[in-house]
């Protein structure tokens, strides 16, 4: 059973700090990985989505990759702002038998980040 | 608006009432799913549909729990006899596959939930 784990569960930082939130899996076998924002009483929005052949992809300030060998993933936030606070969900999109995927998502516990002003 | 929507936002019901949540796919995503998050905690999987089929159902907790995609757009998860343990976000995502730098991705769009308290 695939596993997915965030560390750390909780982050504070200053304004203007470049940070880094990592996931790990269990299971190797991915068709893609999704890093999300979840803001409080609303649903995810999709940040990236690496797929299981891609080793990084970068959306302005973010840069998010993935090492699939050693089930690792980053998400990299540059000179952070007050309106990143969120929580960063990574999820993890198994590949099936014959390599095909239809989406069915496991996630991490989340990391709760807070940058202050 | 063009996104994934989710009705009621909030529910309360006592344990053993029945509840129904809707969800309104993006129009032409053939795939959607149901996840359960718990406070403090990231979403869970409970099931899929590709259009009116439901092909896997194995995260439902319990056979209180059922849902269904009749004419493969709308979906409602019905949850029988509510316990308290059935207190959580019921989050809804759809997706469509579409080429992206030559390779199939299947990136899910989820709506901002429906909140469940049971007292």
């Amino acid at each position: 059973k695939q596993e997915v784990t965030q560390i750390p569960a909780a982050l504070s930082v200053p304004e203007g700090e470049n940070l880094v939130l990592n996931c790990s899996f269990t299971d190797s076998a991915i068709y893609n990985l999704q890093w999300f924002r979840q803001d409080p009483g609303k649903g995810l929005t999709s940040l990236l989505l690496i797929q299981s052949s891609q080793r990084e992809q970068t959306s302005g300030r973010l840069n998010a990759s993935l090492d699939k060998s050693s089930g690792r993933s980053t998400l990299y936030i540059a000179a952070s702002q007050p309106g990143d606070s969120a929580t960063y969900l990574c999820a993890v999109n198994p590949r099936l038998y014959g390599g095909t995927s239809y989406g069915k998502l496991t996630f991490g516990q989340g990391t709760i980040l807070t940058v202050h002003p | 608006g063009a996104g994934v929507s989710q009705s009621p936002r909030y529910k309360v019901a006592k344990r053993g009432q029945d509840v129904a949540l809707r969800c309104d796919p993006i129009s032409g995503h053939v795939s959607l799913f149901w996840y359960q998050q718990a406070l403090g905690q990231g979403p869970e999987f409970l099931t899929y549909f590709q259009n009116e089929a439901q092909l896997d159902k194995s995260g439902l907790p319990s056979d209180r729990f059922f849902a269904e995609r009749p004419e493969g757009s709308v979906s409602t998860l019905k949850i029988q006899r509510t316990q308290q343990e059935d207190s959580a976000v019921y989050l809804c995502a759809s997706s469509l596959i579409v080429l992206r730098d030559g390779l199939r991705v299947n990136e899910q769009f989820f709506g901002p939930g429906t909140r469940l308290t049971v007292l």
